[in-house]
C-alpha cells in the first residue's frame, strides 16, 4: 500500500489530452511538500519528468503539465504519442516517515 | 549530461551483506548535490533508500537505517551502498541517481541503469 494513491491505469487516443492522479495527506502533500513526477518505459530506469510540481527539466515536452492543489496533485499529458506509453510514478516528502515516497505508479495505455 | 552507473554482484545471500559502487562521469561529486540510492522489487513500486552529500552527511530511510550505510569516495567520483543482513525481501533493482532538492522536497534527477540484485542462497 503506497503513501501516495494513484490510479492503476488511465488510457487516450493518440492526440488527446489524459491527466494522472496523485492522492496523498496532510502529512505530506497537504503538508506543502512538492511532488515530482517520473516516467519509466519498462525495462529502463525512471526519468524525472516534473519537478517541484510544475517544472519540466531540460528537453522534457511542453505537452507535459503538473499541477498541485491540496493534498493531490495531478499530471497532464496533451497530445498523447504512442511513445508516450509507459509507467507513471508521482514522489514526495512524508513527514510521519521522514522520507521521501512513491506512489505505486500508472500505467499509461494510448490506444 | 551526468551519467551514472551502477555495479557489484548481482547474487547475495540471505544474512550478508549488499554492496554496491555508483559511478559518476560528467560531473565531479565534490561540486555539490546529494547522490541517492532507490529500489524497485520486481513489479512493485520504488523506495526511497537513502542519500549522501559529497562533504558525507547522510539522510537514510528510516525502515532501513539500521541495516544502511552510504559512503562517498571522491577521489574516484563514486558513492556506496551497504545493506546488511538482507532477506528475500531486499530483492530489487537498484538504482543510484543525482538528486535535485527543491525548497522542501528532492527527487532523483538523474539515474544509474539499475542493477538487480537477488537474494538467495
Amino acid at each position: 500500500q503506497s503513501v501516495l494513491t494513484q490510479p492503476p491505469s488511465v488510457s487516450g487516443a493518440p492526440g488527446q489530452r489524459v491527466t494522472i492522479s496523485c492522492t496523498g495527506s496532510t502529512s505530506n502533500i497537504g503538508a506543502g511538500y512538492d511532488v515530482h513526477w517520473y516516467q519509466q518505459v519498462p525495462g529502463t530506469a525512471p526519468k524525472l519528468l516534473i519537478y517541484g510540481n510544475t517544472n519540466r527539466p531540460s528537453g522534457v515536452p511542453d505537452r507535459f503539465s503538473g499541477s498541485k492543489s491540496g493534498s493531490s496533485a495531478s499530471l497532464g499529458i496533451s497530445g498523447l504519442q504512442a511513445e508516450d506509453e509507459a509507467d507513471y510514478f508521482c514522489q514526495s516528502y512524508d513527514t510521519s516517515l521522514s522520507n521521501w515516497v512513491f506512489g505505486g505508479g500508472t500505467k499509461l495505455t494510448v490506444l | 549530461q551526468v551519467q551514472l552507473q551502477e555495479s557489484g554482484p548481482g547474487l547475495v545471500k540471505p544474512s550478508e551483506t549488499l554492496s554496491l559502487t555508483c559511478s559518476v562521469s560528467s560531473y565531479s561529486i565534490s561540486t555539490g548535490y546529494y547522490w541517492g540510492w532507490i529500489r524497485q522489487p520486481p513489479g512493485k513500486g520504488l523506495e526511497w533508500i537513502g542519500s549522501i552529500y559529497y562533504s558525507g552527511t547522510t539522510h537514510y530511510n528510516p525502515s532501513l537505517r539500521s541495516r544502511v550505510t552510504i559512503s562517498v569516495d571522491t577521489s574516484r567520483n563514486q558513492f556506496s551502498l551497504n545493506l546488511r543482513s538482507v532477506t528475500a525481501a531486499d530483492t530489487a533493482v537498484y538504482s543510484c541517481a543525482r538528486v535535485l532538492c527543491t525548497s522542501n522536497s528532492c527527487c532523483a534527477e538523474y539515474w544509474g541503469q539499475g542493477t538487480l540484485v537477488t537474494v538467495s542462497s
